[in-house]
């Protein structure tokens, strides 16, 4: 079965400096997605950017990027000039790959993230 | 379009009575999730349905736990009995066939059993 892990449980960022989050994973799958999701105190869950595994480009999405590192099964958020309202709990994500279908989604254990003005 | 819809948005109740969680999916969405999120055990899968067909629900964690889908726009979850260690946010989400659809997540329903 696939797992995703999240080491840090809490970290904390300078309004306006740069965070990144950390995430591994383990498949035996070549194809897949990845993807980080924010959840803020309103428990809402929004997604932030996604990867597809067969990409070898990092996605970018405004202030957030991805490390993905596809041998190592890392897959990194770095949120540049951080915003207060970036302060919330990210969640890395799994998806096996299906083609004509869909999967469920495999979280980490969360990062809970603080902006400090 | 008015998203994931899942109701009620709070449920407080007592250990012993039956619950039931609804949601309504996207329209024309032909996935549906329910997933569960704790402090101890984080975000997970209970169950999933294709085209109102439960696919995998290995996931329920035993037989207190039901879900059905009785056509495309509708989803329950039911607890019966419910206990304590049910307490716990249930996510419902949906989404299109197709590898690279996004999931799209209803609101929530935290639900505590006392």
């Amino acid at each position: 079965a696939q797992t995703v892990t999240q080491s840090q449980p809490e970290m904390s960022v300078q309004e306006a400096e740069t965070v990144t989050l950390s995430c591994t994973y383990d498949t035996s799958e070549s194809d897949y997605y990845l993807f980080w999701y924010k959840q803020p105190p309103s428990r809402q869950m929004i997604l932030v950017i996604r990867q597809e595994a067969y990409k070898q480009q990092n996605a970018t999405e405004n202030r957030f990027s991805v490390n993905f590192q596809k041998a190592a099964k890392s897959f990194s958020l770095k949120i540049s000039d951080s915003q207060l309202g970036d302060a919330a709990m990210y969640f890395c994500a799994y998806r096996a790959f299906f083609n004509s279908g869909n999967t469920p989604l495999v979280f980490g254990k969360g990062t809970r993230l603080s902006v400090i003005a | 379009d008015a998203g994931v819809i899942q109701s009620p948005r709070h449920e407080v109740t007592e250990m012993g009575q039956e619950v039931t969680l609804r949601c309504k999916p996207i329209s024309g969405h032909d996935y549906l999730f329910w997933y569960r999120q704790t402090m101890m055990r984080g975000l997970e899968l209970l169950i999933y349905f294709n085209n109102n067909v439960p696919i995998d629900d290995s996931g329920m964690p035993e037989d207190r736990f039901s879900a059905k889908m009785p056509n495309a726009s509708f989803s329950t979850l039911k607890i019966q009995p419910s206990e304590p260690r049910d307490s716990a946010v249930y996510f419902c989400a949906s989404t299109r066939s197709g590898g690279d659809n996004e999931q799209f997540f209803g609101p929530g329903t935290r639900l505590t059993v006392l």
